[in-house]
C-alpha cells in the first residue's frame, strides 16, 4: 500500500541553524500540506502546496519557513534559522484532490532545537 | 477560543465498553475528518463526513455528523485495547482540504 514517508525521523539541531525536512508524497497525489505538532498540543496547519506553488499557509508559516518540490517526488520544508520554538514533530500529508479526500499523513520528523 | 473542541479530554474504559468522542465546530464546516494517532506516530484516516446529517461506520467505529454540520461525533462500540490512541477531529472550512484539528482526545482501553 502507497505511504507517504519523512526523513529523517529525528533531527537534533542548535538554534539559528537551518534545517530542511524531507517527505516523498505518494506518487500520484498533487495536493501536499506540512502540519506541526508542539509535543502536548494539538495538529496545527502550517502549509498546502500545489502545482509548484504555495495555496494556503497559515500565521505559523512566517518568512523563516519555505517550501519546495524539487523533484518530481520530494517535497520539503526548510526553516532557515531554528528558534527554540521550532522544536516540534513535524507532519507531511498528500491528497489526490483539492476536496473531499482524505489526507496521507507521513509518520513524522521530530525537530529538537537545542 | 477554540474553533474545534474535543470532548473528552480523555478516557478510560473497561474493555468491552462502548464510548463516545465529540467534536464541536465554532462554525459551519465543510466537511470533518476523523484521525487517530498513536503517541509519538503519524495519523491514520478513520472517516470522512461531509453532508449534514451523515453517518459512517466502519468495523466498530461509527461517525456522525450533525444536519448544522458543526457538531460530530465518534462512537466506539464494545472497546478494545487496539483502540486505543489519541482520537483528532479535523475540519476542514475553506473546502479546500487544509485542516484545522482538536486538541485530541486521549483514550485507554484497560483489559
Amino acid at each position: 500500500e502507497p505511504e507517504v514517508t519523512q526523513t529523517p525521523s529525528h533531527q537534533v539541531t542548535q538554534m539559528g541553524q537551518e534545517v530542511i525536512l524531507r517527505c516523498v508524497p505518494i506518487s500520484n497525489h498533487l495536493y501536499f500540506y506540512w502540519y506541526r505538532q508542539i509535543l502536548g498540543q494539538k495538529v496545527e496547519f502550517l502549509v498546502s502546496f500545489y502545482n509548484n506553488e504555495i495555496s494556503e499557509k497559515s500565521e505559523i508559516f512566517d518568512d523563516q519557513f519555505s517550501v519546495e518540490r524539487p523533484d518530481g517526488s520530494n517535497f520539503t520544508l526548510k526553516i532557515r534559522s531554528t528558534k527554540l520554538e521550532d522544536s516540534a514533530m513535524y507532519f507531511c500529508a498528500s491528497t489526490r484532490a483539492i476536496r473531499n479526500n482524505e489526507q496521507f499523513f507521513g509518520p513524522g520528523t521530530r525537530l529538537t532545537v537545542l | 477560543s477554540q474553533e474545534l473542541e474535543q470532548s473528552p479530554q480523555s478516557l478510560i474504559v473497561q474493555e468491552g465498553k462502548n464510548l463516545t468522542i465529540n467534536c464541536t465546530s465554532s462554525k459551519t464546516l465543510y466537511g470533518l475528518y476523523w484521525y487517530k494517532q498513536k503517541y509519538g506516530e503519524g495519523l491514520i484516516f478513520l472517516m470522512m463526513l461531509q453532508k449534514g446529517g451523515e453517518e459512517k461506520s466502519h468495523e466498530k467505529i461509527t461517525a456522525k455528523l450533525d444536519e448544522k454540520k458543526q457538531q460530530s461525533s465518534l462512537h466506539i462500540t464494545a472497546s478494545q485495547p487496539s483502540h486505543a490512541g489519541i482520537y483528532l477531529c479535523g475540519a476542514d472550512y475553506n473546502n479546500n482540504n487544509d485542516m484545522r484539528f482538536g486538541a485530541g482526545t486521549r483514550l485507554t482501553v484497560k483489559p
